[in-house]
């Protein structure tokens, strides 16, 4: 996972409350995505980017917003918090040029009470 | 759309049994990527092996397989004399290409089986 920096690590929100989860990539990474696992559901596309100003909706974006403003950051802002966002959020990032491997952020814990 | 499955939710096995992980994916795409990524407890993904779907050549390394076969859409994942550090979470996830079909996009991820090896 060496490159692709999420945090924080753990939250704890309320209800309504809105956060942002950080994502930073040093490799000059062009495509960039959020995923959040649940249990039996494995992982789930919520929004990516193919680059600096470009960014589309994946599987499940209701509730979150994204922005690529450099090529090294992606954030995930949660608009009003909800308990069904509790989840494990992942970052990821690759060049996108054939062959090359997708590199996973560490993880980021979010429990909405 | 895509669709990957992973019938088995868990598996549990003895120390230096082999064990396969099913794979079975769904697309309309005739260029397509599959991956196996691991999860072990401390919760980070690891990436295993990513195969396009032109290279149907089974591939192996060190105690790890994978046996990828169009015909029936499926990407199993063997490992032979499992170890108690196999013990983890095994997603296989499906990518389309991207649009100019250069490179792979979305990924697409099954459910993840639970692999708790014995001692």
């Amino acid at each position: 996972n060496a490159g692709v920096t999420q945090t924080p690590k753990f939250q704890v929100l309320k209800t309504g409350q809105s956060m942002t989860l950080q994502c930073a990539q040093d490799m000059n990474h062009e495509y960039m995505s959020w995923y959040r696992q649940d249990p039996g559901m494995g992982l789930r596309l919520i929004h990516y980017s193919v680059g600096a100003g470009i960014t589309d909706q994946g599987e499940v974006p209701n509730g979150y917003n994204v922005s690529r403003s450099t090529t090294e950051d992606f954030p995930l802002r949660l608009l009003s918090a909800a308990p069904s966002q509790t989840s494990v959020y992942f970052c990821a990032s690759r060049l996108t040029a054939s062959g090359n491997t997708i590199y996973f952020g560490e993880g980021s814990w979010l429990t909405v009470v | 759309a895509q669709k990957v499955t992973q019938a088995q939710t868990e598996i549990s096995v003895v120390e230096k049994e082999d064990v396969t992980l099913d794979c079975v994916y769904e697309t309309r795409d005739t260029t397509y990527y599959l991956f196996w990524y691991k999860q072990p407890p401390s919760g980070e993904l690891v990436f295993l092996i990513r195969r396009n779907s032109f290279d149907e050549q089974n591939e192996i390394s060190g105690r790890y397989s994978w046996n990828f076969q169009k015909s029936t859409s499926s990407f199993n994942f063997t490992i032979t004399a499992s170890q108690v550090v196999d013990s983890a979470v095994y997603f296989c996830a499906l990518s389309e290409p991207n649009a100019g079909g250069t490179s792979y996009g979305k990924l697409t991820f099954g459910q993840g089986t639970i692999l708790t090896v014995h001692p």
